[in-house]
């Protein structure tokens, strides 16, 4: 199975501030990741697919770049709505594997 | 608008059975690959099982391999996940979610609904 590790676990920020994530896979993923963000009590919602296409309705504040085992998640400049969990997921063999999850949290 | 409507889930001991069903609405369940995913309490998210739309390749997590069946009813545009022997590993909300074209990622996703395995 292709493990994902996704950092950091939790990040502090401000409203205004950039703010990057990373996940590593333990194998080669072409362009295989998709990236997500979940509010508490809420089912996750698709912010990006084959490593950087932007999911029609999501804020071009929002980016994902990268390929093969190194991708990178970044909000451009973070807006009150966008304090929440964000996970990466991998698409290219099953099973399909999420890494374990960022909490951006209000510094 | 497409929607995704989970159902079935509740309390149920360890080793019974309960059938989870999605209804989809705005789009054609033949149309799309479809994944169940779920999310144990305050824990990240887990893939358990996948239809392609074809309707000829499933696909499980190793965990649920010969305790889960994944099927989708055309007539009536619905998902199901059958779950049998259920273990207390198995509580979580369970999310069904419409794959994004030619991409294993979920693009749309229901409310889910919770599963608790517990005595």
């Amino acid at each position: 199975d292709i493990q994902m590790t996704q950092s950091p676990s939790s990040v502090s920020a401000s409203v205004g501030d950039r703010v990057t994530i990373t996940c590593r896979a333990s194998q080669d993923l072409s362009r295989g990741l998709a990236w997500y963000q979940q509010k508490p009590g809420q089912a996750p919602k698709l912010l990006i697919y084959a490593a950087s296409s932007l999911q029609s309705g999501v804020p071009s504040r929002f980016s994902g770049s990268g390929s093969g085992t190194d991708f990178t998640l970044t909000i451009s400049s973070l807006q009150p709505e966008d304090f929440a969990t964000y996970c990466c997921q991998q698409a290219k063999s099953f099973p399909l594997t999420f890494g374990g999850g960022t909490k951006v949290e209000l510094k | 608008e497409v929607q995704l409507l989970e159902s079935g889930g509740g309390l149920v001991q360890p080793g019974g059975s309960l059938r989870l069903s999605c209804a989809a609405s705005g789009f054609t369940l033949t149309s799309r690959s479809m994944t169940w995913v779920r999310q144990a309490p305050g824990k990240g998210l887990e893939w358990v099982s996948g239809i392609s739309r074809s309707g000829d390749g499933t696909y499980y997590v190793d965990s649920v391999k010969g305790r889960f069946t994944i099927s989708r009813d055309s007539s009536k545009n619905t998902l199901y996940l059958q779950m049998n022997d259920l273990r207390t590993e198995d509580t979580a909300v369970y999310y069904c979610a419409k794959a994004s074209g030619d991409w294993w990622v979920g693009e749309s996703w229901g409310q889910g609904t919770l599963v608790i395995v517990s005595s």
